[in-house]
């Protein structure tokens, strides 16, 4: 099955408004990374978040990262139609495994 | 700096034909991963290779293999081409086999078997 699960599976907003995107994992990670692709093209890593921290910050994103509830999420302030992508969480598995596990992605729109 | 090249970046090839695709990783980077990502679906994780040995195989028949190079860059074979194979192909490249090492990806080849 799937260690990462991106929620919701789709979201419109307005630009200008905030972007919440969660991701929920089953087993204990090392790091957990959030990846954009645009229409079917290659990935664009966005953040790195390592199992000891508990919030980065990347301009207008920001990721939290809640390992009792094995969840994290992804918030992009102030949209731009240019945001409008799928957004993937990756997780490593707790061993030297090193195959980050992908979960189905946040399509988001942003309307103009 | 140049980062993760894949080619060819359209790639159509008939139903039981061989197809192989190839991946240059960023420069300095040893480890390469593969993945597939079928249209609707998340992306499924294929191979892993690090310092030209293969260290992980994802729930895929033998029919899809790679290889890595001396100059860590790697290809990947499909043999016997099934419809179903029909895909993005996605590779990325890290620098090290590591607990907190970041994969950095391709433009993906897409792969349309007809």
């Amino acid at each position: 099955s799937q260690q990462g699960e991106e929620d919701p599976q789709a979201l419109s907003i307005q630009e200008g408004e905030n972007a919440t995107m969660n991701c929920s994992y089953k087993t204990s990670i090392n790091n957990l990374q959030w990846y954009r692709q645009n229409s079917g093209r290659g990935l664009v890593h966005l953040i790195l978040i390592r199992s000891n921290e508990r919030e980065k910050h990347s301009g207008r994103l920001r990721v939290t990262l809640d390992t009792s509830k094995k969840s994290s999420s992804l918030l992009i302030t102030a949209s731009r139609a240019a945001d409008t992508a799928s957004y993937f969480c990756a997780t490593d598995e707790d061993n030297y495994g090193q195959n980050f596990v992908f979960g189905p992605g946040t399509r988001l729109s942003v309307l103009p | 700096e140049a980062g993760v090249t894949q080619s060819p970046t359209h790639l159509i090839k008939t139903r039981g034909q061989q197809a192989t695709l190839r991946c240059s990783p960023i420069s300095g980077h040893t480890s390469v991963y593969w993945y597939q990502q079928a249209l609707g679906l998340g992306l499924q994780f294929l191979l892993w290779y690090d310092e030209g040995e293969e260290r992980n195989r994802g729930n895929f028949p033998p029919r899809f293999s790679g290889r890595q190079f001396p100059n860590y860059s790697s290809e990947l074979n499909v043999n016997a081409l099934e419809l179903e194979d029909s895909a993005l192909y996605l590779c990325a490249s890290s620098l090290e086999a590591g607990l907190y090492t970041e994969a950095f990806f391709g433009q993906g080849t897409r792969l349309t078997v007809v």
